[in-house]
């Protein structure tokens, strides 16, 4: 069982639905959350970074982490279509340096 | 300022041939990472250098994989007598800070073992 598992998708919803994405994790140790957007043929984008658990909002896009479930999400509010890419989701223990990823949901936004 | 850059940007190798494939940090970033995508997979940690410790070499598959990282900056991720299963994408990352999680990717590049 991978530590980090996150639903491949391809997933696909018109423009201005709300988008939810979401990994579960087996590791209790993993304090930062992080949530990465990485275009075609380009390196992963940093979007999002949470320390412990709760919620943090910016802009359209709204990360949780809920430690009890192991279970973190982003929500992005009024999808668009420059929007459409890969999303990774990433933690990582206190003092540790390696980030460990989930395999990535290709979302698009259909005009 | 600028980014993390990489080079090449594409690699077309033979099997059983030696590859390097380069990496500038950001300016002033002390930390340096190196990760391999494969065609639908997350990010895989290969390596981790930080300041003038010792770097953390956890990740790396095979005695085949080496990297190393001159004065601080330049990082330079080596594959000896390369085998098909090493065709992915190559990133590299740089974070100012120890464990913040803040690393910033540079575009990759993309090895293709024939």
């Amino acid at each position: 069982q991978k530590e980090v598992e996150q639903d491949p998708g391809p997933l696909s919803v018109p423009e201005g639905a709300i988008v939810s994405l979401n990994c579960t994790y087996s590791n209790s140790a993993f304090q930062y959350f992080m949530w990465y957007r990485q275009y075609s043929r380009k390196g992963p984008e940093l979007l999002m970074y949470t320390y412990s658990s709760g919620n943090k909002e910016d802009g359209r896009f709204t990360a949780q982490v809920d430690k009890s479930s192991k279970y973190i999400s982003l929500f992005i509010r009024d999808s668009q279509p420059s929007d459409s890419a890969t999303y990774l989701c990433a933690m990582s223990e206190p003092g540790a340096q390696k980030l460990v990823f989930g395999q990535g949901t290709r979302l698009t936004i259909n005009p | 300022g600028a980014g993390v850059s990489q080079s090449p940007s594409n690699k077309v190798t033979e099997k059983g041939k030696d590859v390097e494939l380069r990496c500038d940090p950001i300016s002033g970033h002390t930390a340096l990472y190196w990760y391999r995508q494969s065609l639908g997979q997350g990010l895989e940690f290969l390596i981790y250098f930080q300041g003038n410790s010792a770097p953390d070499k956890s990740g790396l598959p095979s005695d085949r994989f080496s990297a190393e990282r001159t004065g601080g900056s330049v990082s330079t991720l080596t594959i000896q007598r390369t085998q098909q299963e090493d065709s992915a994408v190559y990133l590299c990352a740089s974070s100012p800070l120890i464990g913040s999680g803040t690393q910033y990717f540079g575009p990759g590049t993309r090895l293709l073992v024939l």
